[in-house]
C-alpha cells in the first residue's frame, strides 16, 4: 500500500531564507506527483506537477524534484516571503495511468516571519 | 476558464435538514471528485465520477448522496448529517484520458452541522 510522508510537519523560517520541503513515498510506481498550497480554510492551489518521466519542474521561485528510485520529492522555495506562509501538500497518483487515486501526505505548515 | 467553482462557501445545517453542495467546472474535464477535509488533516477522497458515472465510492455513509447531472456539474446531497460530518468539502476535476495535467480544486464549502 502506497504511503506518503511529509517532513517536517511544521517549519518556521525568517524572511529571505531558501528552504526545502520533503515528501517521501513507499512505492516507486507512480504516475505523477503534484504539490499543492493550502491557505487556512481555503481550497488547494496547484503549484507544480511532475510526471513520472520528469525529474523536476520550476515555476518562479519554486522548484520541485522527483526521484522515483529513492521514493522522494522535494519542493524548494527560494527567497521565502511572508506570503509563502501556508500548508504545503504533496500528492501522488499511483499506477500507470491517470485513473489512479490521488494519495496525500499530511502536509508541512510553513510560517515565514518578516 | 480554469476554475472549479463551489457553492455555497459556508453552510450551517441542522441534523434533520436536507441541503446540497454544488460544484461546477468548464474546463472539459470528465473526471470530478468530492473530498472531505477535517482540520489539520489532508483531504480524504469520498467519490469519483468519470464521464458522469460514479466510479469510486470510498465507503461513504448513505447520508451523503452524490449526483453528476452533466459533465460540468457535480452535486453532493446531504441528509441527516451528524456533527462529526462538519468539515471542509472540496470538489476537484481532472482529465480522464491522455496526459494528466493534475487536479484542479475548488475553494471548498465549509460545512457546520449543529
Amino acid at each position: 500500500k502506497q504511503e506518503v510522508t511529509q517532513i517536517p510537519a511544521a517549519l518556521s523560517v525568517p524572511e529571505g531564507e531558501n528552504l526545502v520541503l520533503n515528501c517521501s513515498f513507499t512505492d516507486s510506481a507512480i504516475y505523477n506527483l503534484q504539490w499543492f498550497r493550502q491557505d487556512p480554510g481555503k481550497g488547494l492551489t496547484s503549484l507544480l506537477l511532475i510526471q513520472s518521466s520528469q525529474r523536476e519542474q520550476t515555476s518562479g521561485r519554486l522548484n520541485a524534484s522527483l526521484d522515483k528510485s529513492s521514493g522522494r520529492s522535494t519542493l524548494y522555495i527560494a527567497a521565502s516571503q511572508p506570503g509563502d506562509s501556508a500548508t504545503y501538500l504533496c500528492a501522488l497518483r499511483g499506477g500507470s495511468s491517470n485513473t489512479g487515486k490521488l494519495i496525500f501526505g499530511q502536509g508541512t505548515t510553513l510560517q515565514v516571519k518578516p | 476558464d480554469t476554475e472549479v467553482t463551489q457553492t455555497p462557501k459556508h453552510l450551517v445545517m441542522g441534523m434533520t435538514n436536507k441541503k446540497s453542495l454544488k460544484c461546477e467546472q468548464h474546463m472539459g474535464h470528465r473526471a470530478m471528485y468530492w473530498y472531505k477535509q477535517k482540520a489539520k488533516k489532508p483531504p480524504e477522497l469520498m467519490f469519483v465520477y468519470s464521464y458522469e458515472k460514479l466510479s469510486i465510492n470510498e465507503s461513504v455513509p448513505s447520508r451523503f448522496s452524490p449526483e453528476c447531472p452533466n459533465s460540468s456539474l457535480l452535486n453532493l446531497h446531504l441528509h441527516a448529517l451528524q456533527p462529526e460530518d462538519s468539515a471542509l468539502y472540496l470538489c476537484a476535476s481532472g482529465r480522464t484520458g491522455g496526459l494528466d495535467y493534475g487536479y484542479t480544486f475548488g475553494s471548498g464549502t465549509r460545512l457546520t452541522v449543529v
